[in-house]
């Protein structure tokens, strides 16, 4: 069964930087492209940025406007997310998801870990 | 990018059937075959319910189901149960590789 284990949360001030993690387990990590997505207090969900298995593309929303870095390291099973120049409203609960298909990122995610949570406050 | 356009909440009674829209454009819902719907509970992960527009994952009821036309998706909920109370969102793949989010359903099971 398919797991994903994020860490890496936590509070910091604004301007601060931080880097989130997901541990995979339960399936054939370096075939599948992972997801970040966001959740504000109380607010919908929010999607962020998308790396291919391979790590060769990363797609971004348009409000990373190049804060956010998304990365991996296929030999450890784990995803990582880059985040600098933390503002108060990126205050949410960051989920990692996989896409559902093999060495195809197109698909929805379909396998989620329960979140980690980031609060930018002073 | 903006969000899918999502009713902010619906209601039915037990038993009742009961269906939340998720509304784009021509560059997302209208334009792709990667359309889901996601239950979330609070304080929980979403759980993927529909994929590709109306296939659900193995061991999601089948009293949910999922349609398209044109650049609105529809969920359908029938045969409503308590347990069926949470917010729902739809997610859409893009013409410009991104993903998109509805704003989210509150369902209300009276």
């Amino acid at each position: 069964q398919a797991q994903l284990v994020e860490s890496g949360g936590g509070v910091v001030q604004p301007g601060e930087s931080l880097r989130l993690s997901c541990a995979a387990s339960g399936f054939t990590f370096n075939t599948y492209g992972f997801h970040w997505v966001r959740q504000a207090p109380g607010g919908g969900l929010e999607w962020v940025a998308l790396i291919r298995y391979d790590g060769s593309k990363k797609y971004y929303a348009d409000f990373v406007k190049g804060r956010f870095n998304i990365s991996r390291d296929n030999s450890k099973n784990m995803l990582f997310l880059q985040i600098n120049s933390l503002r108060p409203e990126d205050t949410a609960v960051f989920f990692c998801a996989r896409a559902p298909s093999q060495y195809d990122s197109s698909g929805c995610p379909d396998y989620w870990g329960q979140g980690t949570l980031v609060t930018v406050s002073s | 990018q903006s969000a899918l356009t999502q009713p902010a909440s619906v209601s039915g009674s037990p038993g009742q059937s009961i269906t939340i829209s998720c509304t784009g454009t021509s560059s997302d819902v209208g334009g792709s075959k990667y359309v889901s719907w996601y239950q979330q509970h609070p304080g929980k992960a979403p759980k993927l319910m529909i994929f590709d527009v109306s296939n659900r994952p193995s061991g999601v009821s089948n009293r949910f189901s999922g349609s398209k036309s044109g650049n609105t998706a529809t969920l359908t909920i029938s045969g409503l149960q308590t347990e069926d109370e949470a917010d729902y969102y739809c997610s859409s793949y893009t013409a410009r590789n991104t993903w998109v989010f509805g704003g989210g359903t509150k369902l209300t099971v009276l």
